[in-house]
């Protein structure tokens, strides 16, 4: 099946730096990508979805300019925190789909722990 | 607007017992559910799926039933193994649109 790459799986940084995100579709290309965050014991919340060739689009209450995202080409998509700060520390997680959802599936990478000190 | 919710785990079990992870939702519309299973490690994959109410999913031994009634999509397993030892998501999606509402998850472990 298709598989989706993300990296780095884990990463710790500190107050005030940026972190990059990275997703690659590894056999398929992807013309859209969606980016969720997960807290702790918490739903999986979408933050915004990414387009290849154009901008991202953001969910409510999701700050654009903290969240970067690129979508550059058909294989790759990237968040970037910016300025992260303690309270972006969270589980950021990519997914693609491939047709519809009622018809087939959504695929996930791996996941990204994000731990701000 | 969409939600789901389930049960907070974890779930603990003994090698070979019978699993029920509770699921049930709100949604606007005639929604598709799923579930999906996260691996130590990995990426959430998709179990099984329904699409209809009363419509079976069902894939590796694991089944869930679309109940319209009482809108739920109660996961369940005769035997688990340890190897089903994971984080068990809910979700549901509603009128032909790509976003997923999922729930919490919950962890089971199996243990010999």
């Amino acid at each position: 099946g298709a598989v989706v790459s993300q990296h780095p799986s884990w990463v710790i940084c500190k107050s005030g730096t940026s972190v990059k995100i990275e997703c690659r579709s590894l056999d398929f290309q992807a013309t859209t990508m969606f980016w969720y965050r997960q807290f702790p014991k918490q739903s999986l919340m979408l933050m915004a979805t990414s387009n290849e060739g154009s901008k991202a689009t953001y969910e409510q209450g999701v700050e654009k300019d903290k969240f970067l995202i690129n979508h550059a080409s058909l294989t790759l998509s990237t968040l970037t925190v910016t300025s992260a700060h303690p309270e972006d520390s969270s589980f950021y997680i990519c997914s693609t789909l491939i047709g519809t959802v009622q018809n087939t599936e959504a695929f996930f990478g791996q996941g990204t722990r994000l731990t701000v000190v | 607007g969409n939600s789901v919710t389930q049960m907070e785990g974890p779930v603990t079990l003994s090698e070979e017992a019978f699993l029920t992870i509770n699921c049930t939702y709100t949604a606007t519309g005639y929604p598709s559910l799923f579930w999906y299973v996260q691996y130590p490690g990995e990426g959430l994959q998709l179990l099984l799926k329904a699409t209809k109410a009363d419509d079976k999913g069902s894939n590796k031994g694991f089944e869930a039933t679309y109940r319209k009634e009482t809108t739920s999509f109660h996961l369940e397993k005769g035997s688990v193994q340890v190897s089903d030892s994971a984080v068990y998501f809910c979700a549901l999606v509603t009128g032909g649109g790509n976003k997923l509402t999922f729930g919490t998850g919950t962890q089971l472990k199996v243990e010999l």
